[in-house]
């Protein structure tokens, strides 16, 4: 069964600080790994998006990798910041053509001061 | 990316009336999805828009609750009929393309 687990389910950490976000999936066959940003009330946007050959993608603060051996992705934030609160989705699309897409349930992150 | 325009972006409606979405895209898109988030919960797909035919809508969802529009290829509506309290949620649609999956800003829906 396709699936795509994220932990942990919520976090909080101190502004400034590092924290790294997990995400495992079954999904076969794979097509890409994407990282959305969702603020509270607001619609996924797009951090990174990964493919079977990409093993890193940064978006400034934002760091993804993929282990598409062992079927795991992460998502790096450096020097948090309060405006970082929000649900971190991972998405992983299947590949062979048939486009359907398969999300984690989200990690909530809390930035406080 | 395309970008997409979402309305309304909330409402608060009446249990037994409906309720209109509408996504309009910057530029032409070949797929066009509406998914649906309740509480806490991941996003959950509730149909593909077709342009010029009937949506295909996942099991669990049918068309006479979430009636769907697709007139061309940058618009499309997403109708909650008949509410009740546990359509309560977050409404989103996306469009897919090469250049990825973009999404709108949501609806979030109240129903009293």
């Amino acid at each position: 069964k396709n699936q795509v687990e994220q932990s942990p389910q919520s976090l909080i950490i101190l502004e400034g600080k590092n924290c790294t976000l997990q995400c495992n999936y079954t999904v076969s066959p794979f097509s890409n790994l994407r990282w959305y940003k969702q603020d509270t009330g607001r619609g996924p946007v797009s951090l990174t998006i990964m493919t079977f050959s990409e093993n890193t993608k940064s978006n400034g603060r934002y760091t993804a990798t993929l282990d598409a051996d062992t079927k795991q992705s992460s998502l790096h934030i450096t020097a948090s910041q309060l405006s970082d609160s929000a649900s971190y989705i991972c998405v992983v699309s299947e590949g062979g053509g048939a486009n359907n897409l398969f999300f984690g349930t989200g990690t909530r992150l809390t930035v406080i001061p | 990316s395309a970008v997409i325009s979402q309305k309304p972006s909330r409402d608060i409606c009446q249990r037994g009336t409906s309720l209109t979405i509408q996504c309009q895209v910057d530029s032409q898109v070949t797929m066009m999805f509406w998914y649906r988030q309740q509480p806490g919960q991941s996003l959950t797909l509730i149909a593909t828009a077709n342009q010029g035919s009937e949506a295909t809508y996942e099991s669990g969802f049918v068309i006479d609750k979430f009636p769907i529009s697709r007139p061309n290829l940058t618009f499309s509506t997403l109708t909650v009929s008949n509410m009740s309290p546990e359509d309560s949620s977050i409404y989103l649609c996306s469009s897919g393309d090469r250049g990825g999956y973009t999404f709108g800003s949501g609806t979030r829906l109240t129903v009293v």
